[in-house]
């Protein structure tokens, strides 16, 4: 079975940039897409973006001039590139794996990072 | 961009009566659509998919329904482990958005 783990930074200051790494363990990440999804404390959940083992990448438009996403498959991680940060970007980020059907459900997560943005 | 709105946002059911949930999405999102669970201080948890497939190792008593704009989660029998709070999810096209969560609580 797939496992998921966060890993970076827990405080990062503002205009500064949030880095985190995801670990794929029980399988290859040279399947399926991966992803980066986050939650404000006390708020719902917001896609941030994925990317496939070859580099492919999709973005949530409302963070896509900020977010990159890479892939390091050597590794079996993925990882998430926040720059310019701001306090609204405080939150408990989450990588999940997307289903292996054909449809952009997400199967596994890890059990979430809080990143906090604070100088 | 597709908006999903949940209801109720709080709602307070005894253990052992039935829960049923409500999504809504803004525009058709078919049947692209996926519940979650997710306790406090937990990642969510995969429960529906398709809108009403159940995902390995949910309980029969989580049930999905609706197509369109419609949803609705329902669970037929709260036992414990069920309070918590639900999150659907559309997948119909980018982005991926979530509802605003319903909170099922014990009354």
């Amino acid at each position: 079975q797939v496992q998921l783990q966060e890993s970076g930074p827990g405080l990062v200051k503002p205009s500064e940039t949030l880095s985190l790494t995801c670990t794929v363990s029980g399988g290859s990440i040279s399947s399926y897409y991966w992803n980066w999804i986050r939650q404000p404390p006390g708020k719902g959940l917001e896609w941030i973006g994925n990317i496939y083992y070859s580099g492919s990448t999709n973005y949530n438009p409302s963070l896509k001039s900020r977010v990159t996403i890479s892939v390091d498959t050597s590794r079996n991680q993925f990882s998430l590139n926040l720059n310019s940060v701001t306090a609204a970007d405080t939150a408990v980020y989450y990588c999940a794996k997307k289903s292996g059907d054909a449809y952009w459900y997400f199967d596994f997560w890890g059990r979430g990072t809080l990143v906090t943005v604070s100088s | 961009e597709i908006v999903m709105t949940q209801s109720p946002a709080t709602l307070s059911v005894s253990p052992g009566e039935r829960a049923t949930l409500s999504c809504r999405a803004s525009q058709s999102v078919s049947s692209n659509l996926a519940w979650y669970q997710q306790e406090p201080g937990q990642a969510p948890r995969l429960l529906i998919y398709g809108a009403s497939t159940r995902a390995t190792g949910i309980p029969a008593r989580f049930s999905g329904s609706g197509s369109g704009t419609e949803f609705t989660l329902t669970i037929s029998s709260l036992q414990s482990e069920d309070f918590a709070v639900y999150y659907c999810q559309h997948y119909n096209n980018w982005p991926l958005t979530f509802g605003g969560g319903t909170k099922v609580e014990i009354k």
